[in-house]
């Protein structure tokens, strides 16, 4: 079974504009991680949000989470054409396996 | 860093053959795991092995299925008697995790299996 959810199923937005996308789990976590999946490849660690952590940066990618809520969030500003992929939340269960939500697929038009 | 490396690419049996996939995480890392992806999905976790233990096993993982990581290096993933609904990605992922050391999954390409 997955954890989490990725909200929305798909979006689609013009090169330069700015992508968000929202997760909601289940069950208590220690981190939260957003990954990146180009088509056919596996997948890529973007960034990663510890429970006591409300915010974090890197590079364009801003993640928020509100454990209250179970949620999480990640914007993608400025995106450009290679930010086309598909976008997963994945969380850490106690039992320190990972469980991914059904993704978000991201398509930036040139 | 020469990465996770999953073998074959892809796989294309009959239905009621066995199939085995192979997984070389990256050198360093203690963890091990195994996920599986259909289309449209997000990976599902089947397994995980620290260093050369079998640490866990989701409930997807039927009798048919069965992982090994001899020596704490390489691991495979082996399917008897495939069924179609066995069709999918299945993806390997290494990371490095310890008291003080915690490292994000890093994952192969995916083995895609075709069950005709």
């Amino acid at each position: 079974s997955q954890q989490g959810e990725e909200d929305p199923q798909a979006l689609s937005i013009q090169e330069g504009e700015n992508a968000t996308m929202n997760c909601s789990y289940k069950t208590s976590i220690n981190n939260l991680q957003w990954y990146r999946q180009n088509s056919g490849r596996g997948l890529v660690h973007l960034i990663l949000i510890r429970s006591n952590e409300r915010e974090k940066h890197s590079g364009r990618l801003r993640v928020t989470l509100d454990t209250s809520k179970k949620s999480s969030s990640l914007l993608i500003t400025a995106s450009r054409a290679a930010d086309t992929a598909s976008y997963f939340c994945a969380t850490d269960a106690a039992g320190n396996q990972f469980y991914f939500g059904t993704g978000t697929s991201l398509t930036v038009i040139p | 860093d020469t990465g996770v490396s999953q073998d074959p690419r892809h796989k294309i049996t009959k239905r009621g053959q066995n199939v085995t996939f192979r997984c070389d995480p990256i050198s360093e890392h203690n963890r091990l795991y195994w996920y599986r992806q259909t289309l449209g999905q997000g990976p599902e976790f089947l397994t995980y092995f620290q260093n050369e233990a079998q640490l866990e096993k989701s409930r997807l993982l039927s009798d048919r299925f069965s992982a090994e990581r001899p020596k704490g290096s390489f691991s495979t993933l082996e399917i008897q008697r495939t069924e179609q609904g066995d069709s999918a990605m299945y993806l390997c992922a290494s990371s490095l995790t310890g008291l003080m050391v915690y490292s994000p999954l890093h994952f192969g390409n995916g083995t895609r299996l075709t069950v005709t």
